[in-house]
Formats: structure tokens, sequence, C-alpha cells
């Protein structure tokens, strides 16, 4: 089946730019969301369909797609970004949804 | 508002049966597909597989098939995801999450709060 591979963690220090990529066959022709998980909460969708962004996200998450990688970048990195970020394929050709294996990101 | 509400934790010895659920609330339930998720202890997400309550077709990841049933009673807009024998390796949180299309490649924009299940051997 489709595998998306994530690094495991990433640290940045407040006010820096932090990206989490995600990696996989193909990537950048398919529909990828990105979902933010806090310590004992449900995920949140922060970018979908590669660059789009829902309301209420603030505008220092953006997203892109290239080849075989997909890049979440937060810009101007919070204390309160502190998450697992995981990324998110359909696989069409087997109608199958896939995830990431997650990215913790440590603000310093 | 949409809001998907969950059932309460449950705690569960090995070999028996198990169902639980999750209520659409806020939305016309048959229209969007749902999807369960997993997540074990201090692990990450799978999808497990997904239900379109407006004819309940449903499919299931390849990891999940067989190994559960998912679902739906469209009059109490509810979807459930049923074990008929519990493992141990079957503790973890379960979320439902709703597609926010009628597509599964659409993304999920609303999540239960979780259902925290725990088998013992």
């Amino acid at each position: 089946s489709f595998v998306l591979t994530q690094p495991p963690s990433v640290s940045e220090a407040p006010g820096r730019t932090a990206r989490i990529t995600c990696g996989g066959d193909n990537i950048g022709t398919k529909r990828v969301h990105w979902y933010q998980q806090k310590s004992g909460q449900a995920p949140v969708v922060v970018i979908y369909f590669g660059s789009d962004r829902p309301s209420g996200i603030p505008e220092r998450f953006s997203g892109s797609r290239s080849g075989n990688t997909a890049t979440l970048t937060i810009t101007g990195v919070e204390a309160g970004d502190e998450a697992d970020y995981y990324c998110q394929v359909w696989d069409n050709s087997r109608d199958l949804v896939v995830f990431g294996g997650g990215t913790k990101l440590t603000v310093l | 508002e949409v809001q998907l509400l969950q059932s309460g934790a449950e705690v569960m010895k090995a070999g028996e049966s198990l169902k639980i659920s999750c209520q659409g609330v806020g939305y016309t339930f048959t229209d969007y597909w749902i999807a369960w998720v997993r997540q074990m202890p201090g692990k990450g997400l799978e999808s497990m597989g997904f239900i379109f309550p407006g004819d309940s077709d449903t499919r299931y990841s390849p990891s999940f098939q067989g190994q559960v049933t998912i679902s739906a009673d469209r009059s109490i807009s509810t979807v459930y995801l049923q074990w008929s024998s519990l493992k141990a390796s079957d503790s973890a949180k379960y979320f439902c999450a709703r597609h926010s299309g009628q597509s599964i490649g659409d993304p999920h924009d609303s999540w239960g709060q979780g259902t925290l299940v725990s088998v013992s051997s």
C-alpha cells in the first residue's frame, strides 16, 4: 500500500521557520492534507489539498508539494505550535486513505 | 455547529465483543463519509475504514479488513465500530472523523473526542 515517510522529529527556535516533510511516490499529484494534534486532543486540519488553509488557521501555516515530497511550513514558530503533525494522502488507485507516521515539532 | 459525539471509554477483556459509537449532529448525516481512525498508545494515526451513511457503502483499509465491522444507523445519525473478539493489541484510542465533502479524498474537517478502549489479557 501507499507509504508516507515523515521525519520523527523537528526542532526549531521561536520565531524561526519549521519545515516538515512528507515523502511518497508521486505525492505532488495527490490530495494531501496536514493535521496538527496537540497532546491529549483530537487532530485538527491545518492545510488541505496541499496548500489551502482552513478558516481560523494562522497564515503562518502553509503547504506545498512537488514530485515525491509535500512540505508543511510554519513561519514564525510559536510555543503553541508544539504538537504532532501528520500528513494524509488519498491513494485514489486503491481508494484508500493513508497517514504518515507523524512528526513531533518541538519549539526550543 | 458540526459535532461528532463518541461513546465513553471501555474496559474489556480479551475475547469479548464491543461496539462503540459516533453520533453526527449539526449537519445532514447521510451526505458525508465518516472514517474511523486508530491511535495506539504513544503512536500515530491509522486509517481503519470509512462508511457513507447515505447508502452504507463501506471501505476497509487492508490491515483492518476482517478485524472490525463498520456500520451505520441513519435513523439516529450514528456510525459504529465493532469487534467480535477483542485482543489486547486492540487497546487504543479510536476517533471518528468526518470527510468534508462527498469524497474520501476530502480532508477530515470534524473529529470526535475519541473513545479509549482498554483490553486486558
